[in-house]
């Protein structure tokens, strides 16, 4: 069972980035996946999520980033997607995927992190 | 907006000692709270679900109670290799983590 979080990098305020959680070793369309963020030195902040899609596939996000960052999933390819617009200084950050819940049961899945850098 | 309050936010303790954290929630969560282990440069990792069950493989010096808003996380005899910092999560409706306890060494 394995979560790999990929597309991190350096960007300007303003600017947008796409992070992609490639899941394997369980079946990913059961999954309510989590998107999770820690900044430099300071604790975890959850991000938001998305159900699976026999649960609606609806999305949720924290009010820090609600309207800017958008979470979407492709079963086929069994892997999940954040998409970061509007990107402030403070949402620089190692950006974490978990796996939520799998049918209401908690899995503890995560990845390894991806680091987004928001700078001029 | 369910807010977690978690305290203390830091502790140091002897090995041997129990050890123990609280975290209350700002509204009924009934027993949707689970405690992370996070040490540096890792991702969490998951000690206590529910409230009380101990995730497979964690050592039986880690528990959990509460229910409702009022939780509590404990290690009954500290040992070195449990330095790192622990989180309370509410993981229903809109998740929220707790904002960490950092446990040290006395």
């Amino acid at each position: 069972v394995q979560l790999v979080e990929s597309g991190g990098g350096l960007v300007k305020p303003g600017g947008s980035l796409r992070l992609s959680c490639a899941a394997s070793g369980f079946t990913f369309s059961n999954a309510w996946m989590n998107w999770v963020r820690q900044a430099p030195g300071k604790g975890l902040e959850w991000v938001g999520r998305i159900k699976s899609k026999s649960d609606g596939g609806t999305t949720d996000y924290a009010a820090p980033v609600k309207g800017r960052f958008t979470i979407s999933r492709d079963d086929s390819k069994n892997t999940m997607y954040l998409q970061m617009n509007s990107l402030k200084t403070e949402d620089t950050a190692v950006y974490y995927c978990s796996i939520h819940t799998i049918f209401g049961v908690v899995i503890d899945v995560w990845g390894q992190g991806t680091t987004v850098t928001v700078s001029s | 907006d369910i807010q977690m309050t978690q305290s203390p936010s830091s502790l140091s303790a002897s090995v041997g000692d129990r050890v123990t954290i609280t975290c209350q929630a700002s509204q009924d969560i009934s027993k949707y709270l689970n405690w992370y282990q996070q040490k540096p440069g890792k991702a969490p990792k998951l000690l206590i679900y529910d409230a009380s069950n101990l995730e497979t493989g964690v050592p039986s010096r880690f528990s959990g109670s509460g229910s409702g808003t009022d939780f509590t996380f404990t290690i009954s005899s500290l040992q070195a290799e449990d330095i790192a910092t622990y989180y309370c999560q509410h993981y229903d409706n809109l998740p929220r983590f707790g904002g960490g306890t950092k446990v040290e060494i006395k």
